[in-house]
């Protein structure tokens, strides 16, 4: 199993410009989760998903969006980038019949400017 | 609002010497929290607790809820420069698994 992958690795957009950041399980977990890290924080929650077609906002979604077509994927839309966009963004995934334990893809460095 | 909120926010010691993070939260409906150690790179997990005055033990590695005061702490004994790195403390509810992240301890260990 590969676990949680994620796509790209790092990013550099320009104000205005819009990305899409992929997200893939192999592990068919239900619950998949999108996060942003600033320097010296903590993880903050983006979306979440609770299986294929359901999708709810976390703490922080202004100016994202997501989708989810299939339990594998989980793609994070940024429309409009903003310098405050800059971040660490982390995808996360977890069966529905086990703990709260989630496991996290090694993260999506975006810079913009 | 659910919070977490964790002391020290950074540490700095000499290897063979012991550490104690702590975690304080206010979560509704509570259900778990977790510890997470982050060096550079994704989360991975350490330890999840679910019950008072149980200790979780991994190595050198022990954790320990108390959910009458609602925090816990993580013990790091004989520390290694290996140990260096953010340690994160998340709390859940029973809202679809989501988890409250604190800002988490900067752990340095010296040699």
């Amino acid at each position: 199993n590969a676990g949680v992958t994620q796509t790209p690795k790092f990013r550099i957009l320009k104000i205005g410009q819009s990305m899409t950041l992929q997200c893939t399980q192999d592990m068919n977990h239900n619950y998949m989760y999108w996060y942003r890290q600033d320097p010296g924080m903590g993880l903050k929650l983006i979306y979440y998903s609770v299986g294929a077609g359901i999708t709810d906002k976390g703490e922080v979604p202004n100016g994202y969006n997501v989708s989810r077509s299939t339990t594998e994927d989980f793609p994070l839309r940024l429309e409009l980038a903003a310098p405050s966009q800059t971040s660490v963004y982390f995808c996360a995934s977890r069966s529905a019949s086990s703990t709260d334990t989630q496991y996290f893809g090694p993260g999506t460095r975006l810079t913009v400017l | 609002e659910d919070k977490v909120v964790q002391s020290p926010l950074s540490l700095v010691v000499h290897e063979g010497d012991t550490v104690t993070l702590n975690c304080s939260y206010e979560v509704t409906n509570f259900r778990s929290l977790l510890w997470y150690k982050q060096e550079k790179k994704a989360p991975t997990f350490l330890f999840m607790l679910t019950s008072s005055g149980i200790e979780k033990k991994s190595g050198r590695l022990s954790s320990i809820l108390d959910k009458k005061e609602l925090f816990s702490i993580l013990n790091i004994t004989a520390t290694q420069t290996g140990d260096s790195a953010v340690y994160l403390c998340a709390a859940g509810g029973t809202s679809y698994g989501k988890l409250t992240f604190g800002q988490g301890t900067i752990l340095t260990v010296h040699p």
